[in-house]
Parts: C-alpha cells; sequence; structure tokens
C-alpha cells in the first residue's frame, strides 16, 4: 500500500543528544515536510523540500536540520541546540508543493 | 494574526446531531484544506477544495472563495466523528500549507 511511515512512533532522549525522526514515502511525491504539533497550538512548518537534494526553512527551523537524499526519504534531526524539543512531529508529503498533502502516523519526541 | 482561523476550539454534540465546523482565511488561495487528526495523532486528509461543495459519505465541504470561508459539516454524527478537525491553506512564496489550530470535536453517545 502506498503511504507514509514515520518510525518510530514514541522516542525518548536525554537532554543534549541529538535525535534523527524517519520518514519515508512511497507516493512517488516530490514535496516532503516535516511539522511541529504542541498542545492546543497548530501545526508548525519546521523544514520542506521541494526536490530531491534541495530542502528550505519553515517558520520554526531553529535547532532542527534535514536531508534530502532520497526522494523517498526526508529524516528530520532534532539537535541539542532545539530548547524545546519535547512535542509531536508529523511528516508529510505531496506531488508537489501546495497540493494536497498526505500524512504519516508522527512520532511522539520526549527529552527529559 | 494567524492567516487561518477556525471556529469553534472545541464542540461537543449529541449523537445524530448535525455539526458545522467553520474556517475563514486572509490569505488569497487556490484551495483549502480539511484534516483529521484521531487521539493516536496520525493525520487523514477529508477535502481539498477550491470552490463549491464536496461530499464525501456523511461530511460535506463548502467554500466561498470571495468571502474566504469553508465550512465543514457532519450529517447524522457519531462518537466515531470525534476528532480534531484542522483547516489549511496554501501561503507563502512556495505555497506550502497554513494550519487552523484545530476544531475539538466530541460526539456522545
Amino acid at each position: 500500500d502506498g503511504g507514509i511511515t514515520q518510525s518510530p512512533k514514541y522516542l525518548f532522549r536525554k537532554e543534549g543528544q541529538n535525535v534523527t525522526l524517519s520518514c519515508e514515502q512511497n507516493l512517488n511525491h516530490d514535496a516532503m515536510y516535516w511539522y511541529r504539533q504542541d498542545p492546543g497550538q497548530g501545526l508548525r512548518l519546521i523544514y520542506y523540500s521541494q526536490i530531491v537534494n534541495d530542502f528550505q526553512k519553515g517558520d520554526i527551523a531553529e535547532g532542527y536540520s534535514v536531508s534530502r537524499e532520497k526522494k523517498e526519504s526526508f529524516p528530520l534531526t532534532v539537535t541539542s541546540a532545539q530548547k524545546n524539543p519535547t512535542a509531536f512531529y508529523l511528516c508529510a508529503s505531496s506531488e508537489q508543493v501546495g497540493t494536497e498533502a498526505f500524512f504519516g502516523q508522527g512520532t511522539r519526541l520526549t527529552v527529559v | 494574526k494567524n492567516e487561518v482561523e477556525q471556529s469553534p476550539q472545541n464542540l461537543t454534540a449529541q449523537e445524530g446531531e448535525f455539526i458545522t465546523i467553520n474556517c475563514s482565511y486572509s490569505v488569497g488561495i487556490s484551495a483549502l484544506h480539511w484534516l483529521q487528526q484521531h487521539p493516536g495523532g496520525g493525520i487523514v486528509s477529508l477535502f481539498m477544495l477550491s470552490s463549491g461543495k464536496k461530499k464525501h459519505g456523511r461530511l460535506i465541504a463548502t467554500i466561498n472563495i470571495q468571502e474566504k470561508h469553508s465550512s465543514l459539516h457532519i450529517t447524522a454524527s457519531h462518537p466515531r466523528d470525534s476528532a480534531v478537525y484542522i483547516c489549511a491553506a496554501p501561503s507563502g512564496s512556495a505555497r506550502q500549507l497554513t494550519f487552523g489550530s484545530g476544531t475539538q470535536l466530541t460526539v456522545l453517545p
């Protein structure tokens, strides 16, 4: 079945450690996105990629990094520079930016 | 000011009631998205519409481009409809989605 897979579903890390969240899609979509969701708030864009080997900062990119070496993969690294990393992270993809988006099931990251 | 505003923030209904969730946006858009987020966190795309009305089962979405307003209706609501409903509109130079803060719907049996 086509879709987006995020792993793991739950992730715990110690403060000061970098952590990488996985996002894979087999929909052959060019565009991929990472969003952060905090309780009571809307999704906020961290990074997006319109095409392989290209990515752009979103509204809250500080403390995060991404890569897009393959069309189907868009991993997100939460670095130790991110001041408040505990949140729910969602990955999405679409044929092109602005078209219908498909979402993964999310990764809940807790930093202790 | 958030470019996409939703109302109400929370909505509780009895099973069978007709439900309306509203979304207003301040940016010029080509299409508006309605999404559903279940308690586990996963998000499902319900509709993407650029004009008029779309219907899928008991869900109906309408949009008025001139008034920059969209509504999501649920007919004959059921407890399994309980979820967060989110509207989103493309904005910015790259047309990435801007999201409303969501409407928490609870349908009681």
